[in-house]
């Protein structure tokens, strides 16, 4: 039972490279999230789907796109990568969104853009 | 809007002092509060939760209880130990563009020094 698992653990790019994260899990969960972690910003949201077909919104959504490939596999795209999108990524996964279930985390993705 | 504010860091403490983390938050209602930890490395985990007023929640000899007369979910405990070195987050659960999804504080570092 490996949980979140997340690739590539780093990734350093230039700007207006491209990149996929890769994100799955192996616990049934029906939502998956992306966060991004700046040093003293805490984690904010980027995109989640809530179920298998969906996805939704967060906080910072601008630069990035999503795909729910099926029910464990959530991956989050750069289109054209900018330095303000150097950040560590997390992938998370939860039984129900917006519900008190515990949510477990990947280790992180650490991506730097120059 | 909904909005959650934690005692800035770093925190260094010796071992078997006794810890206090602050969190406070702004919200309609009375959200579900968590605590989740983030050891060096590693992604976040969940630390302990309270879903209703007066609740207390506490794991590894850590606890937290919801006041809703303060709007406060304070980290405690008494005697801490070099292996709780690590980044702790609280986060209630809020609401935002039509859901409800944890918002993170941004992350209070403590170290424990023998």
């Amino acid at each position: 039972n490996a949980g979140v698992t997340q690739t590539p653990k780093f990734q350093v790019l230039k700007t207006g490279q491209s990149m996929t994260l890769q994100c799955a899990q192996d616990m049934n969960h029906n939502s998956m999230y992306w966060y991004r972690q700046d040093p003293g910003m805490g984690l904010r949201l980027i995109y989640y789907s809530a179920s298998e077909g969906t996805t939704d919104k967060g906080e910072v959504p601008n630069g990035y796109n999503v795909s729910r490939l099926n029910k464990r596999e959530f991956s989050l795209r750069l289109e054209s990568a900018a330095p303000s999108q150097t950040s560590v990524y997390f992938c998370a996964s939860s039984e129900l969104a917006g519900s008190t279930d515990t949510q477990y985390f990947g280790p992180g993705t650490r991506l730097t853009v120059l | 809007g909904d909005s959650v504010t934690q005692m800035e860091g770093p925190v260094t403490l010796s071992e078997e002092a006794f810890l206090t983390i602050n969190c406070t938050y702004t919200a309609t209602g009375y959200p579900s509060l968590f605590w989740y930890v983030q050891y060096p490395g590693e992604g976040l985990q969940l630390l302990l939760k309270a879903t209703k007023a007066d609740d207390k929640g506490s794991n590894k000899g850590f606890e937290a209880t919801y006041r809703k007369e303060t709007t406060s979910f304070h980290l405690e405990k008494g005697s801490v130990q070099v292996s709780d070195s690590a980044v702790y987050f609280c986060a209630p659960l809020l609401s935002g563009a039509g859901s409800y999804q944890l918002t993170f504080g941004k992350g209070t570092k403590l170290s424990v020094i023998p």
